[in-house]
């Protein structure tokens, strides 16, 4: 069964404090990986795609990495702005749904 | 461009009545997602439409559960009767192909009460 695992559920830092949020996913053939970002009381809004081992994305303070079996999203100096649910979510090959995991909720203090 | 647009943002009704949610998805795009999102389960995906076809409606919890799309610019997901388990913030998705990068709308918050 495809599955998504994202850890920590919970990550709270210091303002320009890095660290990386973990997913971990198991898939019958990836069609593609995608990170969302969803403020409170809002819908996921997207971030990246990725679609191969080794490819790697980056927006500003966030960059997403893939391996063959997890993708890790790399906080570089974080601001409190960047306080948010992070949300992994994969496409199998057939592509039948998009499988999200429970996200990382993060709290940027100052 | 606009986004995706739900509506109501907020619905708050008693158990046993009919809900009506409702979507624009972006203009263009093809393909149109409704989810539900619960803290015990996360997102999940309930129904997809192609070219205003239903593709896949395994995720629909039970029979209570509609949903249509009589034109590329307007879906509607209905529950009836609505039930306090129905309880849960309800997302409407578009995407150019049924593969492509997904884009949400900022959700419909309901409440059975």
């Amino acid at each position: 069964e495809d599955q998504v695992t994202q850890s920590p559920e919970a990550l709270r830092l210091q303002e320009g404090e890095s660290s990386s949020l973990n997913c971990s996913y198991t898939v019958s053939g990836l069609r593609g990986l995608f990170w969302y970002r969803q403020d409170p009381g809002k819908g996921p809004e997207f971030l990246f795609t990725l679609y191969s081992a080794g490819e790697e994305k980056e927006k500003e303070r966030l960059k997403a990495t893939l391996t063959k079996k997890e993708s890790f999203l790399h906080i570089t100096a974080p601001k409190p702005e960047d306080s948010a649910t992070y949300l992994c979510a994969v496409h199998n090959q057939a592509g039948t749904a998009l499988i999200f995991g429970k996200g990382t909720t993060l709290s940027v203090s100052s | 461009d606009a986004g995706v647009i739900q509506s109501p943002r907020h619905e708050v009704t008693e158990m046993g009545q009919e809900v009506t949610l409702r979507c624009k998805p972006i203009s263009g795009h093809n393909s149109l997602f409704w989810y539900r999102q619960t803290m015990m389960r996360g997102l999940e995906l309930l129904i997809y439409f192609n070219n205003n076809v239903p593709i896949d409606d395994s995720g629909m919890p039970e029979d209570r559960f509609s949903a249509k799309m009589p034109n590329a610019s307007f879906s509607t997901l209905k529950i009836q009767p609505s039930e306090p388990r129905d309880s849960a913030v309800y997302f409407c998705a578009s995407s150019l192909g049924y593969q492509e990068t997904q884009y949400f709308g900022p959700g419909t918050r309901l409440l059975v009460l």
